[in-house]
């Protein structure tokens, strides 16, 4: 089993709508959760830094952490097309620990 | 300012060729990063650096491969007797303290034929 879990998708939606995207984790150490944006040809971008459990508002999106559950949520809404890219998942157990990286959900909004 | 520099962007060689990779990290990021990435894998941790000095190498997937970092800055991936398997795009990211905040590069796209 991965660390991080994460559905590949291709996950497809219609422009304005609200966007789910999700990961699972194994390690109850993980204190770290950062969603990153790749875009087709590009590197990752930071999207979300989010410590520990709760939630994190940024403009239209929005991440939350069960620790409960080891559960990692980030919602867009109000989707646009410019939000189409791959979306990557991470954590780790502290400051000194590297990142455990999810595959990545693709997801497409259409216009 | 300016971000996370590789190069070159793309890379063709020959299987058996060696090639090397160069990473220009963020001015005053301590810490460096390379990963791989090969379609539909995500992202494979290869090696990190703190200063020049390389804590964690385990994600090094053989002996081909080496890295190091001079000054503090500049680093250089090298893959010697390059295989097919090889090809991918190798990103370099790097960190100031906070070691989550990853600033990633362009990445560079090999192709071994």
């Amino acid at each position: 089993q991965k660390e991080v879990e994460q559905d590949p998708g291709p996950l497809s939606v219609p422009e304005g709508a609200i966007v789910s995207l999700n990961c699972t984790y194994s390690n109850s150490a993980f204190q770290y959760f950062m969603w990153y944006r790749q875009y087709s040809r590009k590197g990752p971008e930071l999207l979300m830094y989010t410590y520990s459990s709760g939630n994190k508002e940024d403009g239209r999106f929005t991440a939350q952490v069960d620790k409960s559950s080891k559960y990692i949520s980030l919602f867009i809404r109000d989707s646009q097309p410019s939000d189409s890219a791959t979306y990557l998942c991470a954590s780790n157990a502290g400051n000194n620990r590297k990142l455990i990286w999810g595959l990545g959900t693709s997801l497409a909004v259409n216009p | 300012g300016a971000g996370v520099s590789q190069s070159p962007s793309n890379k063709v060689t020959e299987k058996g060729k060696d090639v090397e990779l160069r990473c220009d990290p963020i001015s005053g990021h301590t810490a460096l990063y390379w990963y791989r990435q090969s379609l539909g894998q995500g992202l494979e941790f290869l090696i990190y650096f703190q200063g020049n000095s390389a804590p964690d190498k385990s994600g090094l997937p053989s002996d081909r491969f080496s890295a190091e970092r001079t000054g503090g800055s500049v680093s250089t991936l090298t893959i010697q007797r390059t295989q097919q398997e090889d090809s991918a795009v190798y990103l370099c990211a790097s960190s100031s303290t906070r070691l989550q905040e990853q600033y990633f590069g362009p990445g560079t796209r090999l192709t071994v034929t």
